[in-house]
């Protein structure tokens, strides 16, 4: 069985800067899928990024980046420009290109102004 | 909440009374999952459907079971409520997977405490 592992259950980063989630996870698989949540105090679960195992390339969203070493098995998220609005649960997840999502225990993030 | 609601999104109940907790969508996906969310163990799940009475179990099916018999509705049921079952429970849809990654959809939650 995979499992997920978000070994960082706070974080806390000065607004404007730059702060990494980290996420490891155990596979025997060579095809799937990497994702992080974000679940905001209004508890809905929302999409931030995604990363297919099989490219090498580093999945970006705007302010949003991860670190995908497939070898490692790690896959880390980085927050660059963090704003208040970023203060949130963030979750990361597996998928092997089945039907379930497999999820992390998930790191609260926090933002000072 | 991209067409999926959860119904009710607050409940109270007492140990040993049956539970059910709707999810209802308008996205005609065919891939319906009920998780459930505790602290420090994210989200875990329980069962889920891939299509109209075709349903698995997922990870802490125990005690739980489910139904579809319509696309866009998906029920999960506490036959006689514990109290480890008090929990957030999240509906999630997904379509049918063609490039391999099933990224979900969620509902906004709903909330059981069982006493």
């Amino acid at each position: 069985a995979q499992t997920v592992t978000q070994s960082q259950p706070e974080m806390s980063v000065q607004e404007a800067e730059t702060v990494t989630l980290s996420c490891t996870y155990d596979t025997s698989e060579s095809d799937y899928y990497l994702f992080w949540y974000k679940q905001p105090p209004s508890r809905q679960m929302i999409l931030v990024i995604r990363q297919e195992a099989y490219k090498q390339q580093n999945a970006t969203e705007n302010r949003f980046s991860v670190n995908f070493q497939k070898a490692a098995k790690s896959f880390s998220l980085k927050i660059s420009d963090s704003q208040l609005g970023d203060a949130a649960m963030y979750f990361c997840a597996y998928n092997n290109a089945g039907n379930m999502l497999t999820f992390g225990g998930g790191t609260r993030l926090m933002v000072k102004p | 909440d991209a067409g999926i609601t959860q119904s009710p999104r607050h409940k109270v109940t007492e140990t040993g009374t049956p539970v059910t907790l709707r999810c209802h969508q308008t996205e005609n996906h065919r891939y319906m999952y009920w998780y459930r969310q505790d602290p420090g163990h994210g989200l875990r799940l329980i069962h889920y459907s891939y299509g109209v009475k075709d349903t698995d179990k997922g990870e802490v099916s125990d005690g739980y079971s489910v139904s579809r018999s319509k696309t866009e509705d998906f029920l999960l049921t506490l036959e006689s409520a514990t109290s480890s079952q008090t929990s957030v429970y999240f509906c999630a849809i997904s379509d049918v997977i063609t490039s391999g990654a099933n990224v979900l959809t969620f509902g906004a939650g709903s909330r059981l405490t069982v006493l």
